[in-house]
């Protein structure tokens, strides 16, 4: 199972929205609605952020959000945050036990 | 407040073993299958092993099956992650999570296990 593609980095201003793309397959993103979304701030512990697409933990702000077309799915970050610098990543159930994630995505806050 | 809490990482030579140990709390532990999840610094994330509530139910990735061994006590909310046989190319940061309704809720703050001569 080959992890799904994600850009490598993307930045923005605070203020601005900024939106990352994660592209699979027809056997996980396209197949599935169980994408989630995962911040991951340098030395820290990856925190959910993003579940079954669109659904947002409690606690999670809703500058945050996703969406899926086909086989990318997306994760949006509006009203961009110097907090909100971090890597970003995705998952993908891809049936049975299997799991992939994203090659993941650094986010600069200009 | 939810904690997971990893140890027993550290320098290991090559052909070596570790016992690598998540103690949790905050959550009903049993509900959830824990997984193993690894990160070479500064890559992704890979799952290289999981465990079903229960402990019955245990699955790992291509790269590491017979070399590493997962099992859990659910009495001390802890599941642990034998590795045996150990590869340069095992060095990285091992969380562990607890995965539910096809996403992973909960993470450890990570291990870092580094296979070298």
């Amino acid at each position: 199972q080959s992890a799904l593609t994600q850009p490598a980095s993307v930045s923005g201003s605070p203020g601005q929205s900024l939106t990352i793309s994660c592209t699979g397959t027809s056997s996980d993103v396209g197949k599935y609605d169980f994408v989630s979304w995962y911040q991951q701030h340098p030395g820290k512990a990856p925190k959910l952020i993003i579940f079954e697409g669109t659904k947002r933990p409690s606690g999670v702000s809703d500058r945050f959000s996703g969406s899926k077309s086909g086989n990318t799915a997306s994760l949006t970050i509006s009203g961009l945050q110097t907090d909100d610098e971090a890597n970003y990543y995705c998952c993908s159930y891809a049936g049975g036990p299997t799991y992939v994630f994203g090659s993941g995505t650094e986010v600069t806050v200009l | 407040e939810v904690h997971l809490v990893e140890s027993g990482g550290g320098l290991v030579q090559p052909g070596g073993s570790l016992r690598l140990s998540c103690a949790a709390s905050g959550f009903t532990f049993s509900d959830y299958y824990m997984y193993w999840v690894r990160q070479i610094p500064g890559k992704g994330l890979l799952p290289v092993s999981r465990i079903s509530g229960g402990g019955i139910v245990t699955t790992y990735a291509d790269s590491v099956k017979g070399r590493f061994t997962i099992s859990r006590d659910n009495a001390k909310k802890t599941v642990y992650l034998q590795m045996d046989s150990l590869r340069a190319e095992d060095t990285a940061v091992y969380y562990c999570a607890g995965e539910s309704d096809y996403k992973f809720d909960y993470w450890g703050q990570g291990t870092l296990v580094t296979v070298s001569s």
